[in-house]
């Protein structure tokens, strides 16, 4: 079975400067994706990032960028330039890229990151 | 562009009382749909998830059910609610196809209070 972890509970940032969100993931499977969930206060669970395992180029969304490391099972998110509006819980979140219909995502235990004005 | 939306979005029901907790999708065709729960300070848990209209799977044994009476209808229920019911319920949607295939996408969400 698929297990998530994020190992650090909570961070906390100052406002312009940049964070690393880590998550580490254990699989036996060669194709999945894997993906970064952010939910502020208001408890929506809004897409921040994906990668496809297949690719070795690190996902880019604007201020939010991965270091994805395939071999180390090891996907962290990289927040540049945090904004007050960043505050909010992150998931790291991984799925099969399976035959079946079915995609099972697994989440981790998220990590509480709050930025200081 | 696709939409997902759930309600209500607050409810407050006394133990023993029935549940239903409705969600609808747009802009796609046969979606996988999900419903998950997250207690407070934890992650996500799968409860039920569905690949078609009538075909639903539990991951949970609990006291809740889900129905899909349409392709893009979810439903959560529950004949008579416990304490332990309560929480955050997030339904969620994916498909295969384009862009945004094999991504999971969540609703606004719904928070239970049992009293």
């Amino acid at each position: 079975a698929q297990t998530v972890t994020q190992s650090q509970p909570e961070m906390s940032v100052q406002e312009a400067e940049t964070v690393t969100l880590s998550c580490t993931y254990d699989t036996s499977e060669n194709n999945y994706y894997l993906f970064w969930y952010k939910q502020p206060p208001s408890r929506q669970m809004i897409l921040v990032i994906r990668q496809e395992a297949y690719k070795q180029q690190n996902a880019t969304e604007n201020r939010f960028s991965v270091n994805f490391q395939k071999a180390a099972k090891s996907f962290s998110l990289k927040i540049s330039d945090s904004q007050l509006g960043d505050t909010a819980m992150y998931f790291c979140a991984f799925m099969k890229q399976d035959k079946r219909r079915f995609n099972d995502m697994r989440f981790g235990a998220g990590t509480r990151l709050t930025v200081k004005p | 562009s696709q939409t997902i939306h759930q309600w209500p979005a607050t409810l407050v029901q006394p133990v023993g009382s029935p549940l239903s907790l409705e969600c609808t999708v747009e802009g796609t065709s046969n979606p996988n749909l999900y419903w998950y729960r997250q207690a407070a300070g934890r992650g996500l848990q799968l409860l039920f998830y569905s690949v078609g209209i009538g075909q639903i799977s539990s991951e949970v044994p609990q006291n809740l059910s889900a129905s899909r009476p349409q392709d893009r209808q979810f439903i959560l229920s529950s004949k008579k609610l416990l304490l332990s019911d309560s929480g955050f319920y997030l339904c969620a949607w994916s498909n295969y196809t384009g862009r945004s295939g094999n991504t999971i996408y969540f609703g606004e969400g719904s928070w239970l209070t049992v009293v």
